[in-house]
């Protein structure tokens, strides 16, 4: 069964600091989503990660892949107010080949940017 | 141009009651997925329609739940004879399936409350 694991689940920041969230999977896939989802709102995608080494920037964003490892991250720089939301990561099921598209996502991280 | 739709936005019912939840997804988009987001499981995968294909229901906690799509467009997840334990929000996306990088596009959720 395939895990997810990010951490940390609550992160609380100051504007102007950088941080990372990791996320972690317990089986091969070569394909990772990052979203983004604010208070009662829905998902939002932020990066599709399609193979190993992949980096993707937006903004004060920026997301890599390493599948060796099994590992994403989510690098935050210069945080600012309006990044406060929770992120998810997810991971595509199925490993290589056709993906079905069924994600298994990671518990969120809870981002709040402080003045 | 309009992204995935659902409705209700909200349904507050009793619990041994069904409830329909419907889900529109973006037009064109050939692949519908329904998860469910909840205090207690997080983020969880449910059902999976691609084309003409079976779905993949390996999701579905119980047999009370269903879900069909008709006409390769709009889908209807039905919960029989719900229960306090069934209360979440129900997420439904869409992919276009037309390359690789197949983003899922989420909906806003239909809020569901079983008293």
């Amino acid at each position: 069964e395939l895990k997810v694991e990010q951490n940390p689940l609550f992160l609380s920041m100051q504007e102007g600091k950088n941080y990372t969230i990791y996320c972690n999977y317990s089986t091969t896939s070569d394909r990772l989503y990052w979203y983004r989802q604010d208070p009662g709102k829905s998902l939002e995608s932020l990066f599709v990660l399609l193979s190993n080494g992949a980096v993707k920037q937006e903004g004060r964003l920026m997301a890599s892949l390493d599948t060796k490892a099994r590992l994403s991250t989510l690098h935050i720089t210069a945080a600012v107010h309006d990044l406060s939301a929770t992120y998810f990561c997810a991971v595509d099921a199925n490993a290589g080949g056709t993906s079905y598209g069924k994600l298994t996502f990671g518990q969120g991280t809870i981002l709040t940017v402080h003045p | 141009g309009a992204g995935v739709s659902q409705s209700p936005s909200n349904k507050v019912t009793e619990k041994g009651k069904d409830v329909e939840l419907r889900c529109d997804p973006i037009s064109g988009h050939t692949a519908l997925y329904w998860y469910r987001q909840s205090l207690g499981q997080g983020l969880e995968f449910l059902i999976y329609f691609q084309g003409n294909s079976a779905p993949d229901k390996s999701g579905l906690p119980s047999d009370r739940f269903s879900a069909e799509r008709t006409g390769g467009s709009v889908s209807t997840l039905t919960i029989q004879r719900t229960q306090q334990e069934d209360s979440a929000v129900y997420l439904c996306a869409s992919s276009s399936r037309g390359g690789r990088q197949e983003t899922q596009y989420f909906g806003p959720g239909t809020r569901l409350l079983v008293l």
